[in-house]
């Protein structure tokens, strides 16, 4: 089965900074990733699917990268409604894998 | 509007069986697979299982493999998970949770999620 390692499980950020979240799968995994964003009390809501492609009507400052193996979620400037816990997810075959999660706080 | 409403979590004893059950609306519900997702309290995301959109296919987590059963009922928009011998592990919010693109394009991620059923296995 695929496992998916999500780092770090938690960061705090000013508004205006660049996060950078990383997932890592312990196969290839071609761009079968996604990225969800959840926040307290509510269901997650896919960000990237594709590993790079932006769901429509999530804002510009979300990007993904990478294939294969190695992918990135990178919020280029931090807001406060960026607070949440993200979650990569495979989708390269079943049973599909999720991450553990990163919690994004701000400072 | 799209919306998926699940039913049938309770309170449970350990090696008990449950059925849970999600009514979809909004949307051509036979032109999509489903999954059951689960979250335990205070912890992340778990797959637990997918059903192809006529329900030939069928995929589960280990961890519930043999112990569940997702099934569909097209006539009726809705969507099931029988699940038994039931653990104190198996506690969490079981969301159901619908596929991204139409069947056939294999991409399974997520783009609408029920509010969730909570399942408490507890003595």
């Amino acid at each position: 089965d695929i496992e998916m390692t999500q780092s770090p499980s938690s960061l705090s950020a000013s508004v205006g900074d660049r996060v950078t979240i990383t997932c890592r799968a312990n196969q290839g995994i071609n761009n079968f990733l996604a990225w969800y964003q959840q926040k307290v009390g509510t269901v997650p809501k896919v960000l990237i699917y594709g590993a790079s492609t932006l769901q429509s009507g999530v804002p510009s400052r979300f990007t993904g990268s990478g294939s294969g193996t190695d992918f990135t979620l990178t919020i280029s400037s931090l807001q406060p409604e960026d607070v949440a816990t993200y979650y990569c997810q495979s989708y390269k075959s079943a049973p599909l894998t999720f991450g553990g999660g990163t919690k994004v706080e701000i400072k | 509007e799209m919306q998926l409403v699940e039913s049938g979590g309770v309170v449970i004893q350990p090696g008990g069986s449950l059925r849970l059950s999600c009514a979809a609306s909004g949307f051509t519900f036979h032109n999509y697979a489903m999954h059951w997702v689960r979250q335990a309290p205070g912890k992340g995301l778990e797959w637990v299982s997918l059903i192809s959109w006529d329900g030939s296919g069928t995929y589960y987590a280990d961890s519930v493999k043999g112990r569940f059963t997702i099934s569909r009922d097209n006539s009726k928009d809705s969507l099931y998970l029988q699940m038994n011998s039931l653990r104190a592990e198996d506690t969490a919010l079981y969301h159901c949770v619908k596929d991204a693109l139409l069947s056939g394009s294999g991409d399974w991620y997520f783009d609408l999620w029920g509010r969730g059923t909570l399942v408490t296995v507890s003595s």
